[in-house]
């Protein structure tokens, strides 16, 4: 059973913005939950892109942001590159000291 | 800049048990806490665990019954061992530092990702 919602895919035109959402099934995502996204590109590993809901880790490109929308974690790509075109985790930190992942975000960029 | 390298087997039997290594440079194994993610072929990724050098660790609930995670100081390493596998349990396994905060920060994210290596579980 997904706990923590994705949306399975989007598609962005370059130059464009997106937002993807990362939601509980039960409950609202907050601050305290430290929401954290993670790019992946096929046949590599991840790579941190923003944690504790909108930090920038260090070297990531600033058309990325995190922020709360409502009862969701976002992720904001302003200004959409075509080697963004990835898939998209965000990771939920639970109680009980449990990390969740989403079911991940598949961007498109055309 | 920590590094850290995946070793083990690339085929398991059905059954038995798998045992990986990851060797961490560029830092000490003392520093940090360090996790296991993993991701089954074409899916998404699944938090294993977490340990501390000092013995801490937690593990996802799903796996707990499987799952033994160790670290090695002098050597710089820290190993999981997964028990009873089946073909389910196929997957990229990747060792990775797990960051936390502080009582007074809280804080909460991976970073220092290895490359990942393939499990299949198959007779």
């Amino acid at each position: 059973q997904t706990v923590v919602i994705q949306e399975p895919s989007f598609s962005v035109s370059p130059g464009g913005t997106v937002t993807i959402t990362c939601g509980l099934r039960y409950g609202s995502v907050s601050t305290t939950y430290y929401p954290g996204w993670y790019q992946q590109t096929p046949g590599q590993a991840p790579r941190t892109l923003i944690y504790n809901t909108n930090i920038p880790y260090s070297g990531v490109p600033d058309r990325f942001s995190g922020s709360i929308l409502g009862n969701k974690a976002a992720l904001t790509i302003t200004g959409a590159q075509a080697d963004d075109e990835s898939d998209y985790y965000c990771v939920l930190y639970m109680s009980g000291g449990i990390s969740v992942f989403g079911g991940g975000t598949r961007l498109t960029v055309l | 800049q920590v590094q850290l390298q995946e070793s083990g087997p690339g085929l398991v039997k059905p059954s038995e048990t798998l045992s990986l290594t990851c060797t961490v440079s560029g830092g000490s194994i003392r520093s940090s806490y360090w996790s296991w993610i993993r991701q089954p072929p074409g899916k998404g990724l699944e938090w294993i665990g977490y340990m501390y050098f000092r013995g801490n660790t937690n593990c996802n609930p799903s796996l707990k019954s499987r799952v033994t995670m160790s670290v090695d100081t002098s050597s710089n390493q820290f190993s999981l061992k997964l028990t009873s596998l089946t073909a389910a349990d196929t997957a990229v396994y990747f060792c990775v530092r797990e960051i936390f905060g502080t009582a007074e920060a809280g804080s909460h994210y991976f970073d220092n990702w290895g490359q990942g290596t393939l499990v299949t579980v198959s007779s």
